[in-house]
């Protein structure tokens, strides 16, 4: 299976700033199908991007995801007080599917 | 309106069995895949199972095979998971996701927990 790993596993910043959140894959990812998504506490997950860079319904544009092959980006680039979550990257090209250990933003 | 709702979790003890299920309605369930995917408490996802929208083809994580068997059935639009041999591991929220082949997960239930204690 596609081991996922996410860097780095906390990252303290403030609102207005930038994150950079990064998920290496241990295969290449068929047909850039990694996806991202954001989860608050006592919530399901929420698809934010697909296929590696497209945002999902009603994303807001702050957020963008890059990269293809092994090596992925997700950006948000000026972080708003409900964007402080953990985050996770999805496989889905190759089964069994699987998930990056997640990325926690806090606030600084 | 796309509902997943999960039901059939609760405590069971080390060894035992438990019968997942999810009962799905505001899509076309027959032209979906399903999955289970689980979230062990303070922990990250784990895709767990999943079946293809006629139910020929089943996947399964390392962690589960062999113990765990999904399943549906379509003309009550509902998924379900087997567990057996269950495990204190096997603690988690677990969820019933959707998606079209080759694509993203697309709608989550709101999750049942599953507790392996003595």
């Amino acid at each position: 299976e596609i081991v996922l790993t996410q860097s780095p596993g906390t990252l303290s910043l403030s609102p207005g700033e930038r994150a950079t959140l990064s998920c290496r894959a241990s295969q290449s990812v068929s047909s850039s199908s990694l996806a991202w998504y954001q989860q608050k506490p006592g919530q399901a997950p929420r698809l934010l991007i697909y296929g590696a860079s497209s945002r999902a319904s009603g994303i807001p544009d702050r957020f963008s995801g890059s990269g293809s092959g092994t090596d992925f980006t997700l950006t948000i680039s000026r972080l708003e007080p409900e964007d402080f979550a953990v985050y996770y990257c999805h496989q889905y090209g190759r089964s069994p599917r699987t998930f990056g250990q997640g990325t926690k933003v806090e606030i600084k | 309106e796309v509902q997943l709702v999960e039901s059939g979790g609760g405590l069971v003890q080390p060894g035992g069995s438990l019968r997942l299920s999810c009962s799905a309605s505001g899509f076309t369930f027959s032209s979906y895949s399903m999955h289970w995917v689980r979230q062990a408490p303070g922990k990250g996802l784990e895709y767990v199972s999943g079946i293809s929208s006629d139910g020929g083809g089943t996947t399964y994580a390392d962690s589960v095979k062999g113990r765990f068997t999904i399943s549906r059935d379509n003309s009550k639009s509902t998924l379900y998971l087997q567990m057996s041999s269950l495990r204190a591991e096997d603690t988690a929220v677990y969820y019933c996701v959707n998606s079209m082949v080759g694509a993203p997960f697309d709608y989550w239930g709101q999750g049942t927990l599953v507790t392996v204690s003595s």
